[in-house]
């Protein structure tokens, strides 16, 4: 069973378009949702991440949009330019209790910017 | 500071075959993980560790095996390998294991096996 839906699989935008990628959950003891941002041949890297007490949060042109209620979060990239061409990873922590628990990823989109 | 790395970045085996893949971390972090990733599937936990001669199945433990002996380096083992164990390998290690730990990522892996 899929923990983390994410969508689309794949996103073609052109330079300064807004890619707006979407992760959906159900597991309510997920308590912490970061993005990864892998490019190819590397590993991923954390490029942002949400509480869910919060319901948006801006780190330069990428935005985590944050919906409780709906169990549903999205990464838009404002401006998006070539070298934003990568794969990028929700994720969502599941919280054991204490200090322990684990990170689930969605299946990945793989996005490209065309100049 | 090297951050995470990994050996091999390559490797073809036989079906049958073993082999152990290494990673390493001078960040001094107590949190180790493995994972591999698949085409459409993302990123899937194979083992973890909590810290130095500790290891824990994550969701996709069978056919491999883990030691951390050492608390910068954790192995994987592949004991016989298959063809359904094709896949990129990736370890990270975290400073703990507390929500808003970040993992940091090696380069990865690409395992083939025929």
């Amino acid at each position: 069973q899929q923990q983390v839906k994410q969508s689309p699989q794949s996103l073609i935008v052109q330079k300064g378009g807004i890619p707006i990628i979407n992760c959906a959950y159900e597991n309510t003891a997920f308590d912490y949702f970061p993005w990864y941002q892998q490019f190819p041949g590397k590993g991923p890297a954390l490029l942002i991440a949400i509480r869910p007490d919060v319901s948006e949060k801006k780190e330069g042109r990428f935005t985590i949009s944050f919906n409780k209620s709906a169990k549903q979060f999205s990464l838009h990239i404002m401006d998006s330019q070539p070298g934003d061409s990568a794969t990028y990873f929700c994720a969502a922590w599941e919280n054991y209790g204490g200090s322990q628990g684990n990170l689930i990823f969605g299946k990945g989109t793989k996005l490209s910017v065309k100049p | 500071n090297a951050g995470v790395t990994q050996t091999p970045k390559f490797r073809v085996l036989k079906t049958g075959q073993s082999m152990t893949l290494l990673c390493a971390q001078d960040m001094n972090h107590e949190y180790m993980y493995w994972y591999r990733q698949d085409p459409g599937m993302g990123l899937r936990l194979i083992h973890y560790s909590v810290g130095e001669g500790t290891t824990a199945k994550g969701e996709v433990p069978d056919g491999y095996n883990v030691s951390r002996l050492k608390k910068q380096n954790f192995l994987l083992g592949l004991e016989s390998a298959a063809p359904s164990q094709t896949s990129v390998y990736f370890c990270a290690s975290s400073y703990g294991q507390a929500t808003y730990n970040e993992q940091f990522f090696g380069p990865g892996t690409r395992l083939t096996v025929l």
